[in-house]
């Protein structure tokens, strides 16, 4: 396993495009987290998951944006109507957490640049 | 709101010099992450602080965290080059989430 892969690394879009990006997190790793990251910014949590289950979305994850992760492996992240303001860094994350079995961190990926002209 | 306060933003320093980086949160927490970032990279963790007094150093890095101030340090002794990166804490929210809160990022240039 060579960690969490994010595809594709890069999209450019023009507005008003849907866009879907995936994500396969490591093997084994029941949570998986979706971040956005502007520029010259911090990352912004957007969802996370366990197994299939979407447990959170925070407030910046408008009606456009879904998440899913339909059988507890990969995930995906589609905004509809793209607008400038989309464009980003997306980053997935996963780890561990499961009774005893517990990673102490999150393990990003590469994240997905976005690019809406 | 939680917030989570890095000081400070942008650091240039020469090579050879020693400085630290200033992450203050504003909950109540018992751990604390830091990452690297490279431009248009992804997060590459450094350290995990799990506890009061947790202290970690890899190379000329070395973390520290104080959970009743609020506060984690990152210190950097005798700066190369290679070191230049932003710098990111992070805390996670309830702990053991790993759902981060990031903070602002310290940006560092080592001139040599």
């Amino acid at each position: 396993d060579t960690g969490v892969s994010q595809n594709p690394r890069h999209k450019i879009t023009k507005r008003g495009q849907n866009v879907t990006f995936r994500c396969d997190p490591i093997s084994e790793h029941n949570r998986l987290y979706w971040y956005r990251q502007t520029l010259g910014q911090g990352p912004e949590f957007l969802t996370y998951f366990q197994n299939e289950a979407q447990l959170e979305k925070s407030r910046l994850l408008s009606d456009r944006f879904s998440a899913e992760r339909p059988k507890g492996s990969f995930s995906t992240l589609e905004i509809q109507r793209t607008e400038q303001g989309d464009s980003a860094m997306y980053l997935c994350a996963s780890s561990l957490v499961s009774g005893d079995k517990k990673n102490t961190e999150a393990f990003f990926g590469q994240g997905t640049r976005l690019t809406v002209v | 709101e939680l917030k989570v306060e890095q000081n400070p933003l942008f650091l240039s320093m020469q090579e050879g010099k020693n400085y630290t980086i200033y992450c203050n949160y504003s909950t109540t927490s018992d751990r604390l992450y830091w990452y690297r970032q490279d431009p248009g990279k992804s997060l590459e963790s450094l350290f995990v602080l799990l506890s009061n007094g947790a202290v970690k150093q890899e190379g000329r890095l070395m973390a520290s965290l104080d959970t009743k101030a609020r506060l984690s340090t990152l210190h950097i002794t005798a700066a190369v080059h290679d070191l230049s990166a932003t710098y990111f804490c992070a805390v996670d929210i309830p702990p053991g989430t790993y759902k981060y809160i990031f903070g602002t990022g310290t940006r560092l240039k080592v001139l040599a």
